[in-house]
């Protein structure tokens, strides 16, 4: 199994609403990504968790949780989010994240297309 | 942050026709990724190259990790319509950000 899974493929919320997006893998990676990227524009980091741990969150409001329950799964939790949260989230992994390393290559996951209304 | 200056930010070309794009940042890199995005899916990643003046290829693509490593290029032969969609040059690894560069979409014609 070489691959990332993403669910669901689609998302539209309200302001008020909570919800979760869930990413898998089973290629036994210990470094999880999140990313969002706005439509013509680079992915950008939100949150990277290292064997489990969260080692690095890139100034995200707090309106999005990330929860690592373990070493395949990583969901990230949204709850009272801007209509300017709306974007693609894409979740990726890697075997490590450290030094120069073919351990570093990301496999990216086919994204989750949010709309908040 | 860390920036990626990738070029150019958009192609149109002739099926057939060859194609390079080129990525340059201010500082020295480890490491330089290649990836393709299709519209509504996630990046793939095409090529990775981890030492100053390493050239790689993968079939029709060849990237080159520059000497100075502050710069990375990367070549597609001979065109064809399903290479269109959106390059991106990035870096990640140890301490450094997983950073990408802002993309080049290419369009091939038949």
């Amino acid at each position: 199994d070489t691959e990332v899974t993403q669910t669901p493929k689609h998302l539209v919320m309200g302001m008020t609403n909570k919800k979760s997006l869930k990413c898998e893998q089973h290629m036994g990676h210990r470094a999880m990504y999140w990313y969002k990227q706005k439509a013509k524009k680079p992915p950008e980091l939100m949150f990277v968790y290292s064997y489990e741990k969260l080692s690095i969150n890139e100034s995200v409001p707090s309106r999005f949780s990330p929860e690592c329950p373990n070493s395949s799964l990583l969901n990230l939790h949204l709850h009272a989010l801007q209509p300017e949260d709306s974007a693609l989230y894409l979740c990726a992994s890697s075997q490590r994240n450290m030094g120069r390393s073919p351990y570093n290559e990301q496999f990216f996951g086919p994204g989750t297309r949010l709309t908040v209304l | 942050g860390q920036q990626l200056n990738q070029s150019p930010q958009s192609m149109f070309i002739q099926e057939g026709e060859d194609v390079s794009m080129n990525c340059t940042s201010s500082s020295i890199f480890n490491t330089w990724l290649w990836y393709k995005q299709d519209p509504g899916e996630g990046p793939v990643l095409l090529i990775a190259l981890y030492k100053a003046g390493e050239l790689t290829s993968n079939g029709r693509l060849t990237a080159q990790f520059g000497i100075t490593r502050k710069d990375s290029f990367l070549n597609i032969s001979a065109s064809i319509p399903s290479d269109v969609g959106i390059y991106f040059c990035a870096r990640s690894g140890g301490s450094y950000i997983p950073t990408f560069g802002r993309g080049t979409s290419l369009i091939v014609h038949p």
